[in-house]
């Protein structure tokens, strides 16, 4: 059962260009998201969260929007920078089961210099 | 500071034998959990575990698939005669608590069965 989704395997996008990666989910007790990044041979690392109580944090370069409604995140990039190319990892959990967080398959984001 | 520590980061079975990863969370972290990463495919929760307590396994195959973490020393993710359908990536993590503090990954320990 695919939870979460991903549906973008590989973006790629022209340094100083916004990124833009999405994610959806189908559980409506997922209240807490988070986006990793991976580098090759490395293990993720935590880059942004928001909670369901808002629509938007932001961080630096790195902003994610939440909506509810649709169930749908997405990441914003910018401006990207080569060393942003990486696989991004979305994922979620409900606050009460944080044990059981559910993960994206990933997308692979390419930034061309 | 170090981070996660996994251990091996390679590992090669034969179908059969016995697989064992190790995983060290960061100082002070009581809270340890496993995922597991099968080609093209996202980061798949296995199991949660607190020191001597196994809290939440409900993402654990239900044999040849065991975990621990003990009071003393690393957490053993131990797969027992393991077959072609094992080889994947095993991500270890842990967080100081539960609730929304985010989860520390380690490297990983890339398993191939041959």
């Amino acid at each position: 059962d695919q939870q979460v989704k991903q549906n973008s395997p590989s973006l790629s996008v022209q340094e100083g260009r916004i990124s833009i990666l999405n994610c959806d989910y189908t559980n409506s007790m997922f209240d807490y998201f988070l986006w990793y990044k991976k580098y090759p041979a490395e293990g993720p690392t935590f880059l942004i969260s928001i909670s369901s109580i808002k629509d938007k944090n932001e961080d630096g370069r790195f902003t994610v929007f939440l909506n509810k409604s649709a169930k749908h995140l997405s990441l914003h990039i910018v401006p990207s920078q080569p060393g942003d190319s990486a696989v991004y990892f979305c994922a979620a959990s409900a606050v009460y089961n944080n044990n059981d967080m559910r993960f994206g398959a990933g997308t692979r984001l390419t930034v061309k210099p | 500071n170090a981070g996660v520590m996994q251990n091996p980061r390679h590992l090669v079975r034969r179908r059969g034998q016995e697989a064992r990863l190790r995983c060290s969370p960061v100082k002070g972290h009581s809270h340890v959990y496993w995922y597991r990463q099968l080609p093209e495919e996202g980061l798949k929760f296995m199991v949660y575990l607190q020191k001597e307590n196994i809290i939440d396994e409900s993402g654990m195959p239900k044999e040849r698939f065991s975990a621990e973490f003990p009071k003393e020393g690393p957490s053993i993710l131990r797969i027992q005669q393991v077959v072609r359908g094992d080889s994947a990536a095993y991500f270890c993590a842990s967080s100081p608590s539960t609730g929304t503090d985010t989860q520390y990954f380690g490297p990983g320990t890339r398993l191939t069965v041959l």
